[in-house]
């Protein structure tokens, strides 16, 4: 069975610094998808950044980007130029292709100080 | 669109009541499902759906049924609520794309429930 870890229970940041959350994973298949996922204190899950497998370069949307590394089975998150808004829950999760089965990491919970 | 709804948002039971939590999505996907979040757990699979008239299980189904007469509707029915089911409960849906590349799933806003 597939598992994600997420190491760092909580963590914190200064605004405008740059945070990196941790993320790694387990699995025998090769066609698989990643995700992060934002939860704030609102308790809405939002999508934050997607990786397929198959593709070796790093996703990035703005100032969230991934550290994606294949054979290690990591996957980073990494927040740049923290803002207030960006305090919440984040979760990892992973989906093998071809089934719509999210499995989620245990989360990391941000706070990101004035 | 209205994306994914659940309602009640809140809801307290006493051990033993039966419930059932709404849940439906207006962008016809195929896919739908229930998750649970505990403290300390992540989110975990209750049910899902991968089309109207079929079900199955995931990670957590004990204690739960489930349905899915139509597309846009996909409840979750506690049959008799314990204190155990206390948790807040999500709906997610997305295109069934098996065999095809893995689309986003969106979530409905929650539902916070207690079992006394």
């Amino acid at each position: 069975a597939q598992t994600v870890t997420q190491s760092q229970p909580e963590m914190s940041v200064q605004e405008a610094e740059t945070v990196t959350l941790s993320c790694t994973y387990d699995t025998s298949e090769s066609n698989y998808y990643l995700f992060w996922y934002k939860q704030p204190p609102s308790r809405q899950m939002i999508l934050v950044i997607r990786q397929e497998a198959y593709k070796q370069q790093n996703a990035t949307e703005n100032r969230f980007s991934v550290n994606f590394q294949k054979a290690a089975k990591s996957f980073s998150l990494k927040i740049s130029d923290s803002q207030l808004g960006d305090t919440a829950m984040y979760f990892c999760a992973f989906v093998q292709g071809g089934s719509e089965k999210l499995v989620f990491g245990k989360g990391t919970k941000l706070t990101v100080n004035p | 669109n209205a994306g994914v709804t659940q309602t009640p948002k809140f809801q307290v039971l006493k051990t033993g009541q039966s419930m059932t939590l709404q849940c439906a999505q207006d962008m016809n996907h195929e896919y739908m499902s229930w998750y649970r979040q505990d403290p300390g757990m992540g989110l975990r699979l209750i049910h899902y759906s991968v089309g109207a008239g079929i079900t199955d299980q995931g990670e957590v189904p004990n204690g739960y049924n489930v349905s899915r007469s139509t597309t846009e509707d996909f409840p979750l029915r506690l049959l008799s609520a314990a204190p155990s089911q206390t948790s807040v409960y999500f709906c997610a849906s997305s295109y069934d794309i098996a065999g095809r590349s893995t689309d986003t799933q969106y979530f409905g806003p929650g539902t916070r429930l207690t079992v006394l």
